[in-house]
C-alpha cells in the first residue's frame, strides 16, 4: 500500500520567514496530492492541492511543489505569520480495495515565533 | 451552519464499556469516513462509506462497527473498550467517492479516553 512520509515533525521559524515542510510517497499510481491544515482542537482542513500533472501551484502565501520522478512533494509558505502556527498533513491518494482513499503523513507542528 | 457535527466532542469512560459516536453532515455529500488520530497526531483512515455502503474497512478489530442510517450519518459504534482505543476520532464527508481531486470535510473530533 501507499506509504507517505513527512518532514520534520517539528518545525520553528521566525514571524515573516518561509517555512517548508516535504513529504515523500510510495506508489507512483497516486495522483493527487492535498495539504490540510488542523488547528488546536479542530478537524484538519484543506489549504491547497496539487495534482500529478501539474509541477507546481501557488494560492497567496502557500505553494505546493510535485516531483513525480522523485516522489515528493512540498509545502512552502512564504511571509509567515502568527496564525499559521498548526499541524500540517500532507495526503496522497491511493486506490485501496477498489476505492481511491487519502494516506496521510505523519503530521510537522510549525510553530511561528513573534 | 456546522458542515460535519459529530457528538460527543469529549467521551470518558472505563474499560469493557460499550459507546458511541455520532456524526452527521449537512453538505449532501455521498461519501462520509471515521478517522483516528492517535496521541502522536497519525491520521488514519478506519471506514469509507458511499450512500450507504461499506467501501473501505481497513484493519480495525471488529470491536468497531459502523452504522449508515442514511447518507447524511455515520455512526461508529465500540463495543469492549480498550485502553489502546483512547484518540481523537474524525468523522469527515467528500462529495463524491472516486473524483480525483475529492475535497475532506472533517467535524471537530471526539476525543475518547478509555480509563
Amino acid at each position: 500500500g501507499e506509504n507517505v512520509e513527512q518532514h520534520p515533525s517539528t518545525l520553528s521559524v521566525q514571524e515573516g520567514d518561509s517555512a517548508v515542510i516535504k513529504c515523500t510517497y510510495s506508489d507512483s499510481a497516486s495522483n493527487y496530492f492535498p495539504w490540510y491544515k488542523q488547528e488546536l482542537g479542530k478537524g484538519p482542513q484543506l489549504i491547497i492541492d496539487i495534482r500529478s500533472n501539474v509541477g507546481e501551484k501557488k494560492d497567496q502565501r502557500i505553494a505546493v511543489t510535485l516531483n513525480k520522478t522523485a516522489k515528493h512533494f512540498s509545502l512552502h509558505i512564504t511571509e509567515t505569520q502568527p496564525e499559521d502556527s498548526a499541524v500540517y498533513f500532507c495526503a496522497a491518494k491511493h486506490n485501496s480495495q477498489g476505492a481511491q482513499k487519502l494516506v496521510f503523513g505523519q503530521g510537522t507542528r510549525l510553530t511561528i515565533n513573534p | 451552519d456546522t458542515a460535519v457535527s459529530q457528538t460527543p466532542k469529549y467521551l470518558v469512560t472505563q474499560m469493557g464499556n460499550d459507546k458511541s459516536i455520532k456524526c452527521e453532515q449537512n453538505l449532501g455529500h455521498d461519501t462520509m469516513y471515521w478517522y483516528k488520530q492517535d496521541s502522536k497526531k497519525f491520521l488514519k483512515i478506519m471506514f469509507s462509506y458511499n450512500n450507504k455502503e461499506l467501501i473501505i474497512n481497513e484493519t480495525v478489530p471488529n470491536r468497531f462497527s459502523p452504522k449508515s442510517p442514511d447518507k447524511a450519518h455515520l455512526n461508529l459504534h465500540i463495543n469492549s473498550l480498550e485502553l489502546g482505543d483512547s484518540a481523537v476520532y474524525f468523522c469527515a464527508s467528500s462529495q463524491v467517492l472516486r473524483s480525483l481531486n475529492e475535497k475532506l470535510f472533517f467535524g471537530s473530533g471526539t476525543q475518547l479516553s478509555v480509563l
